[in-house]
């Protein structure tokens, strides 16, 4: 089967650092991505990783565990706009296998 | 450079109708997928086309849905009848290449309630 976890809310305050959880089993595994999600909007890509380790763009990094199915998305400087829904999905045999969600709120 | 588009953005049926939701990809993008979010729920795999052909339709609920990708461009999604639990919303995405890392790129979505 296939099983991906992450928290359902998260809130922080505007310039904190924040960091979204993701476990993941599955069937499977060629890579993991993270989605961002304002309501009522596509979802937009932010990372992808399929080896370990940690891959770092601008103010987004995304960590990957493959041994423990495991993988965080860190936000640092947090602004308003980054409120939104994070979304973590799986890759294994071209279609994505979503979590479903962290909405995160930012206050000022 | 458009993104992927999805048409309607919303649509209200009563049970039993039928509706069509049109996704068009961005242009070159062979692979297209559907995907459904129902209430409180995740994102879920409907099918994967690539080009014309279906890939992949695990994902479909019945056979009250049908996908069609004629002429391999853009593509359009069958509810027929509709029942209270398909109403949710319908995302498309497109991807280029056969690398799996390559991303997948989301329309807005079609919001479906059925009534």
């Amino acid at each position: 089967g296939q099983n991906i976890d992450q928290p359902t809310e998260m809130t922080a305050t505007e310039g904190a650092i924040v960091q979204i959880n993701c476990t993941y089993q599955t069937s499977g595994f060629n890579g993991l991505f993270w989605y961002q999600q304002h309501a009522g909007e596509a979802p937009t890509f932010l990372s992808y990783n399929v080896l370990d380790g940690l891959e770092e763009k601008g103010r987004f990094s995304s960590f990957l565990s493959r041994s423990k199915g495991y993988s965080y998305l860190l936000l640092k400087e947090l602004q308003m706009k980054d409120s939104a829904s994070y979304l973590c999905a799986v890759t294994g045999f071209q279609k994505l296998v979503f979590g479903t969600g962290t909405r995160l709120l930012v206050s000022p | 450079e458009a993104g992927v588009t999805q048409f309607p953005s919303h649509s209200v049926i009563e049970k039993g109708q039928t509706v069509t939701l049109r996704c068009d990809p961005i242009s070159g993008h062979d692979n297209l997928y559907w995907y459904r979010r129902v209430m409180g729920k995740e994102i879920k795999f409907l099918l994967h086309f690539v080009k014309e052909s279906k890939q992949d339709e695990s994902g479909m609920p019945n056979n009250r849905f049908l996908a069609e990708r004629t002429g391999g461009t853009y593509s359009t999604l069958k509810v027929q009848p509709a029942e209270l639990e398909d109403s949710g919303v319908y995302f498309c995405a497109s991807r280029t290449g056969t690398g799996v890392g390559n991303e997948q790129f989301f329309g807005p979505g079609t919001r479906l309630t059925v009534l």
